[in-house]
């Protein structure tokens, strides 16, 4: 499966710079992906979502890329923002069922 | 917006003793609901499937008689740690599935096991 309790990976950013978040997932019939944030001690918290019969979609200051041949979801998140520090996973959803991935933390840096 | 409430937020119960932790969804009806536990720095494991009416699905490893899950109405699920530990110590956080908002996580429920 996608999650195996992996330790997190970490991304270090300035504040206002943009964030590229990258994800790997294994399930090629998965057809729905979903990215979280979430904040110490907090459940998750959608932010962004994706068919699988789409490549991009944009949100407010946040797109998804989904790249089908190489399995891999990137969260973009523009003009980052001390607010934006926490842990972000994506999740792939096929046949009712929904798996995480590693997670990233994600540090803003004033 | 859909909203999932998990109570409690946070649990300090004696090692042997039982602890049932309450996922609701709020406003709309949840066919499906998902229980994960997560270790610190870590990412969310699912644990069981519960569908209502039925017997939950677990998934491989978790032990189905030591973390009971009842989910005997369209908007409630209940995990019941039973005879807890200190290796039960964890977060455990609940999402709900309805028909039209996808998928939403409650607040997570913080176990503590002394």
């Amino acid at each position: 499966g996608e999650n195996v309790g992996l330790h997190l990976p970490t991304l270090s950013v300035q504040e206002g710079d943009n964030s590229i978040i990258n994800c790997a997932y294994s399930n090629s019939a998965s057809d729905y992906f979903i990215w979280y944030k979430q904040e110490s001690g907090k459940g998750p918290q959608f932010i962004i979502d994706i068919r699988s019969n789409m490549d991009k979609r944009q949100g407010q200051r946040v797109t998804v890329l989904l790249n089908k041949t190489v399995k891999h979801l990137s969260l973009q998140i523009a003009a980052t923002q001390p607010g934006d520090s926490a842990v972000y996973f994506c999740a792939s959803y096929n046949n009712n069922d929904m798996r995480f991935g590693a997670g990233t933390r994600l540090t803003v840096k004033p | 917006g859909a909203v999932v409430s998990q109570h409690p937020s946070r649990v300090i119960c004696k090692s042997g003793t039982s602890v049932k932790i309450e996922c609701r969804s709020l406003d709309f009806q949840a066919t499906t609901m998902f229980w994960y536990r997560q270790f610190p720095k870590q990412s969310l494991m699912l644990m069981a499937t519960s569908n209502e009416g039925s017997k939950a699905t677990y998934e491989q490893g978790v032990e189905k008689d030591k973390f009971l899950i009842n989910h005997a109405s369209l908007t409630l699920s209940t995990l019941t740690v039973t005879s807890a530990h200190p290796e039960d110590s964890s977060f455990y956080i609940c999402s709900a599935k309805g028909t039209s908002y996808g998928y939403t996580f409650g607040s997570g429920t913080r176990l503590t096991v002394v």
